[in-house]
């Protein structure tokens, strides 16, 4: 079965500082795999998504992920966090195991951003 | 370009009332999708639909009702509202459902409360 885990339900930073949000993937199949965020009283909206090619992956708002096959992780970086990254951030899996795409999200990861 | 429209933004019901959510999209997106969101548990599929007029159970079905007689429309019905039903629901949409790196669309949410 597909799993999504993610490590840390809240993380605290101060402006300026670098953003590590872990997560970790159980997947029988190769998966895609993906980050949204969540401002308060919004829907979810895409960072950024991995499909099988470059294993580094870049997205909006100078976030990025690295795809490791041998510790089954996707994590979330950012050199330098900005106030209005405050935000919850979903890890998420697909898998396309019955001919239709299969998503299981994380439990999220609360950002705190501190001046 | 509005995306995914979600009505209403906020809803209070008393225990046996039932109420349709509404979802539309103007993107011609094939897959639409429900989903409620919990403290602590991330988001979790209740329905979807692939096309017009083919709609599945997701991972949480039980009390709700879909159908999607349009492209562009997908509304959730809860036919007798219980106090297990108070959450955040998020409607989603993306271009194909059979293609990995497609990715979802939110709406911004209704948040339900049941008495």
């Amino acid at each position: 079965a597909q799993s999504v885990t993610q490590l840390d339900s809240h993380v605290s930073v101060s402006e300026g500082t670098p953003v590590l949000l872990r997560c970790n993937y159980s997947s029988s199949y190769s998966p895609s795999l993906f980050w949204y965020v969540q401002h308060p009283n919004k829907g979810l909206q895409l960072l950024l998504k991995y499909t099988s090619a470059a294993t580094l992956v870049k997205g909006i708002n100078g976030f990025e992920a690295e795809f490791k096959k041998s510790e089954t992780s996707f994590h979330l970086t950012k050199p330098s966090a900005h106030m209005s990254d405050a935000a919850e951030y979903f890890c998420v899996v697909r898998t396309m195991n019955t001919g239709f795409q299969k998503l299981v999200f994380g439990t999220g990861t609360r950002l705190l951003v501190s001046p | 370009n509005a995306g995914v429209t979600q009505t209403p933004k906020f809803q209070v019901l008393k225990t046996g009332q039932s109420m349709t959510l509404q979802c539309a999209q103007d993107m011609n997106h094939e897959y639409m999708s429900w989903y409620r969101q919990d403290p602590g548990m991330g988001l979790r599929l209740i329905h979807y639909s692939v096309g017009a007029g083919i709609t599945d159970q997701g991972e949480v079905p039980n009390g709700y009702n879909v159908s999607r007689s349009t492209t562009e429309d997908f509304p959730l019905r809860l036919l007798s509202a219980a106090p297990s039903q108070t959450s955040v629901y998020f409607c989603a949409s993306s271009y194909s459902a059979g293609q990995w790196d497609s990715p979802l669309h939110f709406g911004n949410g209704t948040r339900l409360t049941v008495t």
